[in-house]
């Protein structure tokens, strides 16, 4: 079965300060995987993208690390602003062939809040 | 513009009412995306159109039914629902291009109440 699973579960973090999200997968086979934010009532808004050949990508103070071999990826915040705090969900795709569009396996996210 | 919409953002109804949500994006997408959201959960998958067809329905109650007028918008017709369908519905949309960067861009939601 196609998991993924992220760490931890929540975490609180002070402004300025740096933090790095874990997520394990299983989904196979891999397409992509994405780092989405979502802040509370809204949709996702993506983050990063990368394919198995790609290591890293960066998006400002994002910063997500895949390795294929473990399936294993992270999800670095540098220097943490209030504005980070949301709900972080790392998804997993495989093509289901092109008339069947992606199909994406979520994890359950990490929630950051930021404080002051 | 790389932005999908939705309407309402709100939307409060009883058991007995029939209701629409409706999904629109202006990127060329031909693969859009409905999917239910409960508090603290990840989203689940409901309905997949591609090429403006249903391709995929994840066993989703006949209280729910989906349709696709053209390439840039989709709608959720809603009849008869549950107070446990309450939650929030996203639309998403992707190109479909087969590529492995195929992104799905999510619209903001309708947060949906059934009383």
């Amino acid at each position: 079965k196609n998991q993924v699973e992220q760490s931890p579960q929540s975490l609180i973090i002070l402004e300025g300060k740096n933090c790095t999200l874990q997520c394990n997968y299983t989904v196979s086979p891999f397409s992509n995987l994405r780092w989405y934010k979502q802040d509370t009532g809204r949709g996702p808004v993506s983050l990063t993208i990368m394919t198995f050949s790609e290591n890293t990508k960066s998006n400002g103070r994002y910063t997500a690390t895949l390795d294929a071999d473990t399936k294993q990826s992270s999800l670095h915040i540098t220097a943490s602003q209030l504005s980070d705090s949301a709900s972080y969900i790392c998804v997993v795709s495989f093509q289901r062939g092109k008339a069947a569009g992606n199909k994406l396996t979520f994890g359950g996210g990490t929630r950051v809040l930021v404080k002051p | 513009d790389t932005e999908v919409t939705q309407t309402p953002k709100h939307l409060v109804m009883g058991m007995t009412n029939k209701k629409s949500l409706k999904c629109e994006q202006h990127m060329g997408h031909r693969a859009m995306y409905w999917y239910k959201q409960k508090a603290k959960k990840p989203p689940e998958l409901m309905f997949v159109y591609s090429y403006e067809k249903l391709s995929i329905n994840e066993s989703v109650p006949s209280r729910f039914s989906p349709e696709c007028p053209n390439s840039s918008l989709l709608n959720l017709h809603l009849h008869a629902l549950q107070p446990e369908d309450s939650a929030l519905y996203l639309c998403a949309s992707n190109e479909l291009a087969g590529g492995h960067q195929d992104t799905q861009y999510f619209g903001p939601g309708t947060r949906l109440t059934v009383l």
